[in-house]
């Protein structure tokens, strides 16, 4: 009930491309979904966030879209470049919780090549 | 310059051993929180602390111990009946537990038990 499934566990995309990192929960009680992006030896920073009242949230080259009926968000990263070449967690909590019930994804491992 | 620190970077400890990670942060927050990470594996709460003088378990609390005597302040201890010490130790931040406020996270300790 707590989980959040993370797929793919590693990703290559050319620079230029369309990277595209997908999460999946069976909680409906979840209602912030959050993405952190973690370079190598540093800890993970907010990158974005969404919340189940809307479908898409876009800032910059970074996108979630939400499906709540399939359960089912995803991170696109538009116009990859190699500066996006990090980690990145999906992340889920729950209404009337906050960071102490956070559930993580387990992480997408992202390098893009020139 | 605001931000949470962690130290030392590395640390290095033989089995059976009680060792202390040290996290202090400027941002003036009330809530503190320590992850372990693993390959493959998302972040998992340790200890989380609401306000000076109060701390909860995580969902992995067992083998570690914390204090909270200063706002600033939120040291982490594996102790030695934590059975595999060895992984990546984050600390973070936020005003407050409740309310989805960003966390802030440290730069990580890395303990390498032998």
């Amino acid at each position: 009930q707590q989980q959040v499934k993370q797929s793919p566990q590693s990703l290559i995309v050319q620079k230029g491309g369309i990277s595209i990192i997908n999460c999946a929960y069976e909680n409906t009680a979840f209602d912030y979904f959050p993405w952190y992006q973690q370079f190598p030896g540093k800890g993970p920073a907010l990158l974005i966030a969404i919340r189940p009242d809307v479908s898409e949230k876009k800032e910059g080259r970074f996108t979630i879209s939400f499906n709540k009926s399939a359960k089912q968000f995803s991170l696109h990263i538009m116009d990859s470049q190699p500066g996006d070449s990090a980690t990145y967690f999906c992340a889920a909590s729950m209404a009337n919780f906050g960071n102490e019930k956070l559930t993580f994804g387990t992480g997408t491992r992202l390098t893009i090549i020139p | 310059d605001g931000g949470i620190t962690q130290s030392p970077k590395y640390l290095f400890r033989k089995e059976g051993q009680n060792v202390t990670l040290s996290c202090e942060q400027n941002l003036n927050h009330d809530a503190m929180y320590w992850y372990r990470q693993d390959p493959g594996q998302g972040l998992r709460l340790i200890y989380y602390s609401q306000i000076v003088n109060d701390f909860q378990k995580g969902d992995i609390a067992e083998g570690y111990s914390v204090s909270r005597e200063k706002k600033e302040s939120f040291p982490l201890t594996v102790t030695s009946a934590q059975k595999n010490p060895t992984a990546f130790y984050l600390c973070a931040s936020s005003m407050s537990t409740g309310g989805h406020y960003e966390q802030y996270f440290g730069p990580g300790t890395r303990l390498t038990v032998t």
